[in-house]
């Protein structure tokens, strides 16, 4: 495809409930990252898949929030129970290569929780 | 882990003239600093990105300069123009250790005045 794709481009939901959202990297691209932008802030990193396996997790904030790449390719970053902390743009990014150079980013799928 | 402060927060101009932003980093294995320039509700996008082996890189009107010594990072815009309005961000990470994270600065706001 021409760029890193997110979906939904925005959703509301009520506090408690789950939402998933979608991000389809780069053709052919290895790496893909999950990261958090709050409001006036920079990108916050939550979570590294290499092809199908997820490497490094650590900036997940809690348990509700789980992430996959099952074919190496398209990724969903699941949040249950969310939260009105949980309120920001979520930003998914692809690289060529197994590092975080040149990485390219989607638009970003901003949540609300209300 | 690393830790990178950025500032100014926001930065005004008169088109035409030059802008600087400034980050620092605290992880001394830092080898990798690239900069998202992010319109407002667009994705980030990198501009410029330098490696530390190399003290400065040109790209037309922008470049970068690396001290590793001080551990601080710059970003120089020269012959500001309107459309150079945005939110820059600069970023360090290890390249060569797999999956490794950018870590973000807050941002600064960048105005150029027509």
């Amino acid at each position: 495809g021409a760029g890193v794709s997110q979906s939904p481009r925005y959703k509301v939901a009520k506090r408690g409930q789950d939402v998933a959202l979608r991000c389809d990297p780069i053709s052919g691209h290895v790496s893909l990252f999950w990261y958090q932008q709050a409001l006036g802030q920079g990108p916050e990193f939550l979570t590294y898949f290499q092809n199908e396996a997820q490497l490094d997790k650590s900036g997940l904030p809690s348990d509700r929030f789980f992430a996959e790449r099952p074919e190496g390719s398209v990724s969903t970053l699941k949040i249950q129970r969310t939260q009105q902390e949980d309120s920001a743009v979520y930003l998914c990014a692809s690289s060529y290569a197994a590092t975080n150079e040149k990485l390219f980013f989607g638009s970003g799928t901003q949540l609300s929780v209300l | 882990g690393e830790n990178v402060e950025q500032h100014p927060s926001t930065l005004s101009v008169q088109e035409g003239d030059s802008a600087v932003i400034k980050c620092t980093y605290s992880d001394s294995a830092s080898n990798y600093f690239p900069w998202y320039k992010q319109e407002l509700g667009k994705r980030p996008q990198l501009i410029i990105d330098i490696r530390s082996n190399v003290g400065e890189k040109k790209d037309q009107r922008i470049a970068v300069t690396l001290n590793k010594t001080a551990k601080h990072f710059s970003l120089h815009i020269t012959e500001t123009q309107p459309e150079d309005s945005a939110v820059y961000f600069c970023a360090a990470s290890i390249v060569g250790r797999s999956g490794d994270k950018l870590t973000f600065g807050t941002g600064t706001r960048l105005a150029v005045r027509p």
